[in-house]
């Protein structure tokens, strides 16, 4: 039961072009939402989050999307940088069971093309 | 000055084999938590200490036990090693309160 999804699993933008990467969630307990972007080797590092109380929020290049409605979330990057190159997580946190959880999607490759 | 380490970095090992996998915060933060990511990528929760006390234990073999000897360590232990513990297991932190989760490097285990 995969309560957060990502159906994309890779995704090739070029250069300077905008990015947008989707994520999907069925539980309506979740209250916070977070990407997160991984490097081949390393742990996952925060890039940007938003509240279920808000519908969208921008850092910089990066800036993510809220519908509750609908259950789906968005990033969106512009211009999109060879550096961009990652595979990226949504993430959503709730009170499951008792215990505030994070729970993660399965990740979307992501490749900018020069 | 690294946030959140693990060791080791790799670990391969034969089936029933016992072994430890280490992580360590200089955060200051007061919650950690251990993560799997297996074969088709998913990263799930198994076992998170909030001030050296357990608070989310996971559907997880009793196999596994975690060991929280201060806020600022949160160890993992396997003992009698299965094929299906092969993935990258992953250490995180956060303080109480905040939903931001700093991740450590992975740890690789392949058991043969």
């Amino acid at each position: 039961d995969q309560q957060v999804k990502q159906n994309s699993p890779s995704l090739s933008v070029q250069e300077g072009r905008i990015s947008i990467l989707n994520c999907d969630y069925t539980n309506s307990m979740f209250d916070y939402f977070l990407w997160y972007k991984k490097y081949p080797a390393e742990g996952p590092t925060f890039l940007i989050s938003i509240s279920s109380i808000k519908d969208k929020n921008e850092d910089g290049r990066f800036t993510v999307f809220l519908n509750k409605s609908a259950k789906h979330l968005s990033l969106h990057i512009v211009p999109s940088q060879p550096g961009d190159s990652a595979v990226y997580f949504c993430a959503a946190s709730g009170r499951i069971q008792g215990a505030q959880k994070l729970v993660f999607g399965q990740g979307t490759r992501l490749t900018i093309n020069p | 000055d690294t946030a959140v380490s693990q060791t080791p970095k790799y670990l391969v090992t034969q089936m029933g084999n016992d072994k430890s996998i280490k992580c360590e915060q200089n955060l200051g933060h007061d919650t950690m938590y251990w993560y799997k990511q297996d074969s088709k990528k998913f990263l799930k929760i198994m076992f998170s200490y909030n001030n050296k006390e357990l608070i989310i234990n996971e559907t997880v073999p009793n196999r596994f036990s975690p060991k929280s000897p201060d806020k600022a360590h949160l160890n993992l232990h396997i003992n009698s090693l299965e094929l299906g513990d092969s993935a990258v297991y992953f250490c995180a932190s956060s303080q109480q309160g905040s939903y931001e989760q700093y991740f450590g490097p992975g740890t690789r285990l392949t058991v043969t």
